[in-house]
């Protein structure tokens, strides 16, 4: 069965950095775009980063451009999230998760990993 | 940007049918998918593409996706059913492809 297990939150000062993991199974990963996306807590889900499966192209939402950076590595069947320049706002549970076709939804989602931005 | 809007509650007796909508401008030309969360939970989809089913998700669970309004129909609710429901579309002209809902909370009484 496709399992989806994020690592790698914690607790960072503001600015600081984090690098997100995800590692999949169940699935042929290299033939599946990945997406991240993120819920601060108490509130709604938000989409932050996708990619490709073959790592070809990358999209981000607007509030982590130029912040934020998605990558994977096919070989280890594992999504990253490098998180540089944090901010509060950027506290929530991020998942990670498998697009179901052309980028427009997913079928599967990881447990979540909580990233706390704070001082 | 494309705006999707849901009440923020529905309340429904066991056995009977709750409906969840979404609504935006001209919705029914988008596909519209639905994402069920329990707390503490990861989302889980539903339904997708308006009104298809993934395996494994009971045939209580069907959508509806015409002019400005999407419609979650979940018959003969559960208790189980008790969660928060989102939807979203995928806008390829935004910056933001991805958008949600707001998210129902769906009360069993």
């Amino acid at each position: 069965q496709v399992q989806l297990v994020e690592s790698g939150g914690g607790v960072v000062q503001p600015g600081g950095s984090l690098r997100l993991s995800c590692a999949a199974s169940g699935f042929t990963f290299s033939s599946y775009g990945m997406h991240w996306v993120r819920q601060a807590p108490g509130k709604g889900l938000e989409w932050v980063a996708f990619i490709r499966y073959d790592g070809s192209n990358k999209y981000y939402a607007d509030s982590v451009k130029g912040r934020f950076t998605i990558s994977r590595d096919n070989s280890k069947n594992t999504l990253y999230l490098q998180m540089n320049s944090l901010r509060a706002e950027d506290t929530a549970v991020y998942y990670c998760a498998k697009d179901l076709y052309e980028q427009q939804l997913a079928d599967y989602w990881g447990q979540g990993t909580l990233v706390t931005v704070s001082s | 940007s494309y705006v999707l809007t849901q009440p923020p509650s529905v309340s429904v007796a066991p056995g009977q049918t709750a409906r969840i909508t979404c609504g935006g401008n001209n919705i029914g030309s988008k596909s519209v998918h639905w994402y069920q969360q329990k707390p503490g939970q990861a989302p889980v989809l539903v339904v997708y593409d308006d009104s298809d089913r993934p395996s494994g998700i009971p045939e209580r669970f069907s959508g509806s996706n015409s002019g400005n309004t999407a419609t979650l129909t979940i018959s003969r609710v559960e208790a189980g059913d008790e969660a928060d429901y989102y939807c979203q579309v995928w806008d390829s002209s935004s910056d933001r492809p991805w958008v949600f809902g707001g998210g129902t909370k769906l009360t069993v009484l």
